[in-house]
């Protein structure tokens, strides 16, 4: 089994550029939460899905950030226009059942 | 006041020391976690639990709901054990799945 899958690893862009951060689930997991990790709030949950659909967007910032899934094997994290204050660690985790959760390698995001 | 406090932040150990990570939380819980996150980032699940005590190697987790305590323990520590160990909580309320973590503890564990 490959895990969760993140991509970029890494990115690095300017302030007001739109960014995109990709997750591809484990197969067969069901439920798919997108955290952020910095060193001032440690982890924070962003949105998390149940079959595809929007449970818990409590946690999105602003209207700058969205989230998308449109399928079971794909999500979407948008932030447009991007600010020096989004830098930070950015994970996806799916889980089969909402209760244990496997995380993904992360996307360090450095606005600058 | 954050839901989840961890204590020490920071604890520094020689390698075969007893460990000793605690978490207090000031909600009603259905779920505890345990993670682990090494330097480079990778965070991995330890434990979830609800009451009483799980055990895997030499990883003990421990939860007084009464209390709402629970405290993650290592015998015989080694280098390799060194890394951030994170407490999150999974709320009562309703069949809600979101998690709430405390800042995380530091671990060293030195030769």
């Amino acid at each position: 089994d490959a895990g969760v899958i993140q991509s970029p690893r890494h990115e690095v862009t300017e302030m007001g550029q739109e960014v995109t951060l990709r997750c591809k689930p484990i197969s067969g997991h069901d439920y798919l939460f997108w955290y952020r990790q910095t060193m001032m709030r440690g982890l924070e949950l962003l949105i998390y899905f149940n079959n595809n659909v929007p449970i818990d967007d409590s946690g999105m910032p602003e209207d700058r950030f969205s989230a998308k899934m449109p399928n079971a094997s794909f999500s979407t994290l948008k932030i447009q226009p991007s600010e020096p204050r989004d830098s930070a660690v950015y994970f996806c985790a799916s889980s089969p059942s909402g209760r244990e959760q496997y995380f993904g390698p992360g996307t360090r995001l450095t606005v600058t | 006041k954050n839901e989840v406090e961890q204590s020490p932040q920071n604890l520094t150990a020689q390698e075969g020391e007893f460990i000793t990570i605690n978490c207090s939380y000031s909600v009603g819980i259905s779920a505890l976690h345990w993670l682990q996150q090494h330097p480079g980032g990778g965070i991995v699940s330890l434990f979830m639990l609800s009451s009483g005590k799980k055990k895997h190697g030499r990883l003990i987790a421990t939860i007084n709901i009464q209390e709402k305590h629970s405290s993650l323990h290592i015998t015989a520590s080694h280098p390799r054990d060194s890394a951030v160990y994170i407490c999150a909580v999974r709320s009562q309320r309703g069949s809600n799945y979101k998690l709430t973590f405390g800042k995380g503890t530091l671990l060293t564990v030195n030769p």
